[in-house]
């Protein structure tokens, strides 16, 4: 069974400080997305990773993608409460998207 | 910017009635997708369509079916509510012609509640 795993589920963090949500995947794919999601609201498209090896960054966020390992990364640099959201990773498997449970982020002074 | 809409962001229905779900997509995307969304289980794939009148299931299509006249609308029926269907149910759209997938642009969400 294909499984998308994010860890860790629930994430509480101090403003300032620097963090790293994994997300790990059970089969070959080359393309991974991750998205942010407020309380309330729909998906947004964070990152598109379409290669072993490829980063992306955008203010205070880094995401990396290992095809090899079948891991990918999101870093947190210097949080703030703005980050404070639910993050989830998609595996693309041809025909569809497979997506982790989700990290719930919060950030707190 | 590409935007999808969804006819109801917030719908109450009884159970066993039928219900109508509606997703426009206007970047005239090839392949449109449902989920719902549930604490703890993440998004799970209802049904998904790469080309007009064409469907294929996704991961719980069980007590779904969808409809796909137009290329850019994409409607989840339930044909007879139940109390396990309430849920966050989402729509997205994507653009890629060839597999795969590609990545997609979600509408904002129908919470829908059965009772």
């Amino acid at each position: 069974e294909l499984k998308v795993e994010q860890n860790p589920l629930f994430l509480s963090m101090q403003e300032g400080k620097n963090y790293t949500i994994y997300c790990n995947y059970s089969t070959t794919s080359d393309r991974l997305y991750w998205y942010r999601q407020d309380p309330g609201k729909s998906l947004e498209s964070l990152f598109v990773l379409l290669s072993n090896g490829a980063v992306k960054q955008e203010g205070r966020l880094m995401a990396s993608l290992d095809t090899k390992a079948r891991l990918s990364t999101l870093h947190i640099t210097a949080a703030v409460h703005d980050l404070s959201a639910t993050y989830f990773c998609a595996v693309d498997i041809v025909d569809k998207l497979i997506f982790g449970t989700g990290t719930r982020l919060q950030v707190f002074p | 910017d590409v935007k999808v809409t969804q006819s109801s962001r917030y719908l109450v229905k009884r159970t066993g009635e039928k219900v109508f779900l509606e997703c426009v997509q206007d970047m005239d995307h090839e392949n449109m997708f449902w989920y719902r969304q549930d604490p703890g289980l993440g998004l799970r794939l209802i049904y998904f369509s790469y080309d007009v009148k064409m469907k294929e299931k996704g991961d719980i299509p069980e007590g779904y079916s969808v409809s796909r006249e137009k290329k850019e609308r994409f409607s989840l029926i339930l044909e007879s509510a139940s109390t396990n269907q309430t849920s966050m149910y989402l729509c997205a759209s994507s653009l890629l012609v060839a597999r795969p997938v590609g990545e997609q642009y979600f509408g904002p969400g129908t919470r829908l509640t059965v009772t």
